[in-house]
């Protein structure tokens, strides 16, 4: 069955402005998570959801930083007055069950340039 | 504060080798232990996945321990290929839903 998709697999976007990235996951997963990578790093965690809810988003670095998931299935990650520290690739990553003990599949990653 | 390490960093060996990638944590209390690949540009990949109460998982050639106590774990490649070349990300989970990542091992097997 189909994986993971993230859209766009690629954004360039200029200082201070607002931009979304998105993340489908696979059917039927109830639980989705966002990462942001940084080059030779590993995933740093940002949010968790369970269903429709923000069960954990201690990762988000700041209120600049926003996620939605508002039927339980595709998430949005929204990103306002953009910073240069904010080029990263995110990845986001879905598993079947809620409670986060199982393998988590990962999609591609949209990589964010902030010029 | 959890932290993950993973040693080496790099490591190139020959085709046929075996070879072991290392990995710590400093809290000992986890949910569960997972071990990825990811190659260049893409995301990860998931090869195995110990829950708390395991000591270890195999697929394949792949084969990876947990030790709790000394906040270790090991994953073991048989005969490794060219194909194996990647990187190599160890990622630990508390019983909450945050999941730390180490900075990876990153792996690359001449022909």
């Amino acid at each position: 069955g189909a994986g993971v998709s993230q859209t766009p697999s690629n954004k360039v976007t200029e200082k201070g402005k607002y931009v979304e990235l998105r993340c489908d996951p696979i059917s039927g997963h109830t639980a989705l998570y966002w990462y942001r990578q940084s080059l030779g790093q590993g995933p740093e965690f940002l949010i968790y959801f369970q269903g429709t809810g923000a069960a954990d988003d201690s990762g988000l670095p700041n209120d600049r930083f926003f996620a939605v998931r508002p039927e339980g299935s595709v998430s949005t990650l929204k990103i306002q007055r953009t910073e240069r520290g904010d080029s990263a690739v995110y990845l986001c990553a879905s598993s079947l069950m809620a409670g986060g003990g199982d393998t988590q599949y990962f999609g591609p990653g949209t990589r964010l340039t902030v010029l | 504060k959890q932290e993950v390490t993973q040693i080496p960093a790099a490591l190139s060996v020959p085709e046929g080798e075996n070879l072991v990638l290392n990995c710590s944590f400093t809290d000992s209390a986890i949910y569960n232990l997972q071990w990825f690949r990811q190659d260049p540009g893409k995301g990860l990949t998931s090869l195995l996945l110990i829950q708390s109460s395991q000591r270890e998982q195999t697929s394949g050639r792949l084969n990876a321990s947990l030790d709790k106590s000394s906040g270790r774990s090991t994953l073991y490649i048989a005969a490794s290929q060219p194909g194996d070349s990647a990187t190599y990300l160890c990622a630990v989970k508390r019983g909450g839903f945050k999941t730390i990542f180490g900075a990876g091992t990153r792996l690359f097997v001449k022909a």
